[in-house]
């Protein structure tokens, strides 16, 4: 089935562990983001890709970095994280970049950072 | 920072009631989609409505656009227990140069049988 993938779908993190969320889509979408879902603060866009082997950064990119290497692959590192991080983390892609364009959202990754 | 800030924080109704959720919004937009999220999944797109636009419709669904007001609202009609979800707007944002979506924090609907 078409779609997005997150892995993994829950983890329980150690301050100071660097860790990578990966994300994986089939749908051949140019665009790609990384959200942040936090109790009482929405979404929040954390980065952004509108085409392989580009990036930009979003409204709290602090803490995080990602890189597209391919169109199918959007993963997002924590060098080193920290409580504050703890959160839902979204991946979603779009067939285009702008905001004229849907958006998919893959199913999440629940983080907690202790 | 929030762009569109969704009223009520949370509805509740029976079944077969409308639920109205509105939207409001700072800066001038070009377009604004609402997704649904239902608990513990990620968002799925309900409607997107251009700024040139006052009314769309899709199967219950009826959103509008008051880009005098910069508000909008989403009306669910005939409400039924699987529209229990939480209910987002997301409106346009130029981000470096780049349009991207900033989300609003949500209405939770909840629809009881």
């Amino acid at each position: 089935i078409a779609g997005i993938t997150q892995a993994p779908t829950s983890q329980i993190l150690a301050a100071g562990r660097r860790m990578t969320l990966r994300c994986t889509q089939d749908m051949r979408h140019n665009a790609m983001y990384w959200y942040r879902q936090d109790l009482g603060l929405g979404l929040r866009l954390i980065h952004y890709s509108n085409t392989a082997g580009t990036t930009g950064k979003g409204e709290v990119p602090d803490g995080y970095s990602v890189s597209r290497a391919n169109t199918d692959d959007f993963p997002l590192t924590l060098a080193s994280a920290v409580p504050s991080q703890t959160s839902v983390y979204f991946c979603a892609s779009s067939r285009g970049a702008g905001s004229y364009n849907e958006q998919f959202f893959g199913p999440g990754t629940r983080l907690t950072v202790l | 920072s929030q762009q569109g800030e969704e009223d009520p924080q949370a509805l509740s109704i029976q079944e077969g009631e409308n639920a109205t959720m509105n939207c409001s919004y700072k800066t001038s937009i070009n377009n604004l989609q609402w997704y649904r999220q239902n608990s513990g999944r990620g968002l799925v797109h309900l409607i997107l409505i251009r700024s040139n636009e006052r009314e769309k419709h899709s199967g219950r669904l009826r959103v509008t656009l008051d880009t005098s007001k910069k508000s909008s609202s989403l009306l669910i009609t005939a409400s039924r227990a699987a529209d229990t979800a939480s209910y987002f707007c997301a409106t346009d944002t130029v981000n470096s140069g780049y349009s991207t979506l900033t989300f609003g924090k949500g209405t939770m609907l909840l629809v009881s049988p």
